[in-house]
């Protein structure tokens, strides 16, 4: 099984600052003949079920504000919230769906500083 | 728009079996594109994906589960099923159905449902 490490495990971000998540695969995720890395990063509210927010890594999913990026390639991966809203609290999950069982981080706790 | 809906019991026996089904609105499970998964969140803990079924009824399961899961599908209702048996309180969770799981990422989601294992 490929093993996610997120980090850190949590973060306490002051509104509009910049919040960074990591994610590291324990081996890759990058699909070489099509140069595209099988990473995806999910918001989970309480209550709420997770909401894709980025795909093959960096792709934003329909609707997603575009405060929200992502970056890297192989096995290291960030997801960036470029000016955080009080909306975005919430726990981030990285997700590779490169082989099976496709597996999960093990989550990111943000939180309003 | 896609929207999965999951229902079932909410309360299970130890060593009974939990039953879940997950209706599909929206788009056919019969599509040769996508793959059908469940997925579990135990109270404070993080997501588990259980196991998948394609169109064609193929199913994946997560090592760890695998003896205990049977996921099915029945395109007559547009519908597919998780049956997890021989339960204990490690399976209390939130479980999720959810679009993707093999090569795509799990784009639509259920509200999910809440099954508490207890006596």
């Amino acid at each position: 099984d490929i093993v996610m490490t997120q980090s850190p495990d949590s973060l306490a971000v002051s509104l509009g600052e910049r919040a960074t998540i990591n994610c590291k695969s324990s081996q890759s995720v990058l699909y070489s003949s099509k140069n595209k890395s099988y990473l995806a990063w999910y918001q989970h509210k309480a209550g709420q079920p997770p909401k894709l927010l980025l795909y093959w890594a960096s792709t934003r999913e329909s609707g997603v504000p575009d405060r929200f990026s992502g970056s890297g390639s192989g096995t290291d991966f960030t997801l960036t919230i470029s000016s955080l809203q009080a909306e975005d609290v919430a726990v981030y999950y990285c997700h590779q769906y490169y082989s099976t069982p496709p597996t999960f981080g093990q989550g990111t706790k943000v939180e309003i500083k | 728009q896609l929207q999965l809906q999951e229902s079932g019991s909410g309360l299970v026996k130890p060593s009974q079996t939990l039953s879940l089904t997950c209706a599909v609105s929206g788009d056919s499970i019969s599509s040769t594109r996508y793959s059908w998964s469940w997925i579990r969140q135990p109270p404070g803990k993080g997501l588990e994906w259980i196991g998948y079924i394609y169109h064609t009824g193929s199913t994946y399961y997560n090592p760890s589960l695998q003896s205990r899961v049977t996921i099915s599908l029945d395109r007559s209702k547009n519908q597919f099923s998780l049956r997890l048996s021989s339960v204990t309180a490690a399976d209390t969770a939130v479980y999720y159905c959810a679009r993707g799981g093999v090569l795509i990422p799990f784009d639509y989601w259920g509200q999910g449902t809440l099954v508490a294992v207890s006596s």
